[in-house]
């Protein structure tokens, strides 16, 4: 595997469920990212972590739970979301999330909420 | 607030030259960003422009303005499988990305 993976690539759930979303990097990269990609709206930053710490979070609500146990995997906990909260959620690496250059990005997890 | 501005949609013809321009207001400036998607694809790194003036990487050129707080991206010798979302971000004072809504380019025949 190269480049910035992320499983599953569609999910669809109910507001009672819980899931996690994975991404891996294969790149060696410091920093990992979770952004929210809603239809015609700016790219959503959500979490930043950088050498493992998370250094980022931009008031997201507390039924997402980011979890990084290492540099190379990234995790987002989901439980009791709501429908408004269906979009695509992207992973992304950057050498360093402190200066961040060019971010590679991962295919996004498409997420239903029913 | 921070806001960066670009359009929604623009149609061009095969083999033309299209421009998509970029507006920003944002707290600092560190660099600015060019991105393309596909559709349902992940954002791909087109371009990066930190000093003012023209990028030219193959089909594809980048210009900065900071005085205007003002990008483009310029796509020459159009072909289809340009037609996809591209996307603007700039980094601010605090080294975070700050991005557009993206432009949706349709190429027809």
């Amino acid at each position: 595997e190269t480049g910035v993976t992320q499983t599953p690539r569609h999910l669809v759930m109910g507001m009672t469920n819980k899931k996690s979303l994975k991404c891996e990097q294969h790149l060696g990269h410091n920093a990992m990212y979770w952004y929210k990609q809603s239809a015609k709206k700016p790219l959503e930053l959500m979490f930043v972590y950088n050498f493992k710490e998370q250094t980022e979070n931009n008031s997201v609500p507390s039924r997402f739970s980011p979890e990084c146990p290492n540099s190379s995997h990234l995790f987002l906990h989901l439980h009791t979301l709501q429908p408004e909260d269906s979009a695509l959620y992207l992973c992304a690496s950057s050498q360093d999330g402190a200066d961040p250059k060019e971010q590679f990005f991962g295919p996004g997890t498409r997420l239903t909420v029913l | 607030g921070q806001n960066i501005d670009q359009p929604t949609e623009m149609t061009a013809t095969e083999g033309a030259i299209v421009q998509i321009n970029c507006t920003y207001q944002t707290s600092g400036f560190n660099g600015l960003f060019w991105y393309q998607q596909h559709a349902g694809e992940a954002p791909t790194f087109l371009s990066y422009n930190v000093l003012d003036g023209l990028e030219e990487k193959g089909r594809f050129s980048s210009f900065l303005s900071r005085s205007k707080g003002y990008s483009y991206l310029l796509l020459k010798e159009l072909q289809m499988k340009d037609s996809a979302s591209y996307l603007c971000a700039v980094v601010d004072s605090n080294y975070q990305l700050i991005w557009g809504a993206g432009t949706k380019l349709i190429i027809k025949p």
